[in-house]
């Protein structure tokens, strides 16, 4: 079946680095990408859309010049965390939707700002 | 490689009728499964199941797990038109991966 996969899984930055994830549809393309931040208590919160060759679509109170977000390729988005800073520490999820209208998760990252 | 099975892909039904959506899984190390509603983008945190056999509920929403046969339902009474949407199965794993399945399409017709 189709997989999105995430990279890094994991990783650890000091405050004010900034850190690139990756999200990566393997077996598909995927012309719509989407960003989440998982909060406490399970919640998911869409942070952005990010289509293919033009720029992504910001939900609102995400800052686009904090969270970059590049799709440069049918296969793979980018979420840049600039400038991070503790709170910014959390689950960061993508997901890819297919030309099926099927929605595919990445793993996630977790990303902690010390 | 970690995996969750939804079933049915999708589902229409009339008013008023009650559905149950399943989710199986096989996982290493497992920690929760989570049910969510997707109805445009954002999925919206249904349950957190964590013990077998403990029903979780909340107004017409149930939501049961069995860790022994690795698979959990999630139960809908008197649906309404309100109910259509994507319904989300997670697995959190011990390193805090999140594996989710492809969803359940539930269209309730009026």
């Amino acid at each position: 079946g189709a997989v999105v996969s995430q990279h890094p899984s994991r990783v650890i930055c000091k405050s004010g680095t900034s850190v690139k994830i990756e999200c990566r549809s393997l077996d598909f393309q995927a012309t719509t990408m989407f960003w989440y931040r998982q909060f406490p208590k399970q919640s998911l919160m869409l942070m952005a859309t990010s289509n293919e060759g033009s720029k992504a679509t910001y939900e609102q109170g995400v800052e686009k010049d904090k969270f970059l977000i590049n799709h440069a390729s049918l296969t793979l988005s980018t979420l840049t965390v600039t400038s991070a800073h503790p709170e910014d520490s959390s689950f960061y999820i993508c997901s890819a939707i297919t030309l099926a209208d099927t929605q595919y998760f990445g793993p996630g990252t977790r990303l902690t700002v010390l | 490689e970690d995996k969750v099975v939804q079933s049915p892909l999708s589902l229409v039904v009339h008013e008023g009728d009650t559905v149950t959506l399943n989710c199986s899984y096989e996982v290493t190390n497992f920690r929760s499964l989570l049910w969510y509603k997707q109805e445009k983008k954002a999925p919206t945190f249904l349950f957190m199941l964590t013990s077998s056999g403990i029903e979780k509920k909340s107004g017409r929403l149930s939501s049961i797990l069995d860790k022994k046969e690795l698979f959990s339902i999630l139960n809908i009474t008197a649906t309404q038109t309100g109910d259509s949407a994507v319904y989300l199965c997670a697995v959190e794993v011990g390193n805090e991966k999140l594996t989710f399945g492809t969803g359940t399409r539930l269209t309730i017709i009026p």
